[in-house]
């Protein structure tokens, strides 16, 4: 069936540090790939998205591309700051379950200031 | 403002005890759902509704049941049966025909066996 993995956590970063958190995934046809972010004590929030092979998703310094050849939407930023700080979560919604979202095992993130 | 909301942020729950966690959402979306977090692992969908008066079973409905009486409330029932309630629960909801991206979560309830 189709599913996400992404990488284990706790990822803990320096200020201004380059950022990537892995994901791959494994879907019939062709998923739309998302990153999902959570704040301490919040709820999801949508971070990125891709809806198709080698687009490219980008929000608030956060990348992510489509990479069908390798099947992965690793999530990538530049210079992370101490407000990062929070669990990712890699998700694919795929064609033969378009009302339900799969959900990676979220990676928690920490950056010391 | 719009948005989810859901109570209580904790609930506890002794052994044999049913107990229903709350969402309310003033969004006007059609579909809402309920997950389950648990640590070290991905949400995974308890049930789901797209209209009043309907929902379906996710990936681990048993010891769950659900309501939809009115647009904007998706009560959640976790009953005795479900023998590992302790997780993180949020509720979420989308417009029809939206995306599923449009997913809109409430900031969760924690429950805790006592």
């Amino acid at each position: 069936g189709d599913s996400v993995t992404q990488m284990e956590g706790p990822v803990t970063l320096s200020e201004e540090a380059f950022l990537t958190i892995n994901c791959t995934y494994t879907a019939t046809g062709y998923p739309s790939l998302f990153w999902y972010v959570q704040y301490p004590g919040e709820g999801l929030q949508l971070l990125l998205k891709a809806t198709k092979a080698d687009d490219k998703g980008s929000n608030k310094g956060f990348e992510a591309t489509y990479r069908k050849e390798t099947t992965s939407f690793h999530l990538e930023k530049g210079s992370v700051q101490v407000s990062d700080s929070a669990v990712y979560f890699c998700a694919l919604s795929a064609p033969s379950s378009a009302s339900k979202i799969i959900f990676g095992s979220g990676t928690r993130l920490s950056i010391r200031p | 403002d719009g948005g989810i909301t859901q109570s209580p942020k904790y609930l506890f729950r002794k052994e044999g005890q049913n107990v229903t966690l709350s969402c309310e959402q003033n969004l006007n979306h059609d579909a809402m759902y309920w997950y389950r977090q648990d640590p070290g692992q991905g949400l995974r969908l308890i049930y789901y509704s797209q209209i009043v008066n309907d929902f379906q079973k996710g990936d681990i409905a048993e010891g769950y049941s659900v309501s939809r009486e009115k647009k904007e409330s998706f009560p959640l029932t976790v009953t005795s049966a479900q023998k590992n309630p302790t997780a993180f629960y949020l509720c979420a909801s989308s417009p029809i025909g939206g995306g599923i991206e449009t997913q809109y979560f409430g900031p969760g309830t924690r429950l805790l066996v006592l």
